[in-house]
């Protein structure tokens, strides 16, 4: 198993461009989520999918938006990018919805917006 | 809504020598509590996690964790450090009984840095 796979690993975009990160995983994992993680505020939830066609919002949805339509896809778009959106991003998988799961955290894709 | 505060930013400390994580929570609800370990340019893994039941935890690479539910605090700890256990140390909280997943509010992390 691959695991929790992410690309690209680093990217670089000017304000008001848009981009797709793409994050993948083959454990066939039910839930499914984003989190950024800026220095000094460790990581936060963007956006979660509860399973395939399910998704709803974490605590810093603003400028981005996500789909899931496979279990093993959630991409995550910034449809105009902002100076603040500059972060590391991580995308993590678990088994199930349950609150108590194990969650399975990709390498992470560090973003520049210039 | 909870809240997780790691109060230190940073712990040196010298390989063989224990060392304690403190984290502390908020929260208006019962909780389940959670350490990860994030090594230099990969991402968070579990280290161990409370649910319920016995207060003392046992994770992996030798750490453990105790759950005390009248300082609200689940304090990491490890009685002997090697070099390989530098890292970032994100203690993090979740509801139980949402039905949503696991939505964790993390702390914002202790860098551990071990010394020869």
């Amino acid at each position: 198993n691959a695991g929790v796979t992410q690309t690209p690993k680093f990217q670089v975009l000017k304000t008001g461009q848009s981009m797709t990160l793409q994050c993948a995983q083959d454990m066939n994992h039910e839930y499914m989520s984003w989190y950024r993680q800026d220095p000094g505020m460790g990581l936060r939830l963007i956006h979660y999918s509860v399973g395939a066609g399910i998704t709803d919002q974490g605590e810093v949805p603003n400028g981005y938006n996500v789909s899931r339509s496979t279990t093993e896809d959630f991409p995550l778009r910034l449809l105009s990018a902002a100076p603040s959106q500059t972060s590391v991003y991580f995308c993590a998988s678990s088994y199930s919805t349950s609150e108590h799961n194990e969650q399975f955290f990709g390498p992470g894709t560090r973003l520049t917006v210039l | 809504a909870q809240s997780v505060t790691q109060l230190d930013s940073q712990v040196p400390v010298f390989e063989e020598a224990p060392v304690e994580l403190r984290c502390n929570y908020s929260s208006s609800v019962s909780v389940y509590l959670f350490w990860y370990v994030q090594y230099p340019n990969q991402g968070l893994q579990l280290l161990l996690k409370y649910l319920s039941g016995s207060t003392l935890v046992k994770g992996i690479n030798g750490f453990e964790a105790e759950f005390n539910k009248s300082q609200t605090s689940f304090h990491l700890r490890k009685p002997s450090v090697h070099i390989s256990d530098t890292a970032e140390y994100f203690c993090a909280v979740s509801p139980p009984g949402t039905g949503g997943g696991n939505k964790l509010t993390f702390g914002t992390g202790t860098q551990l840095k071990v010394e020869l």
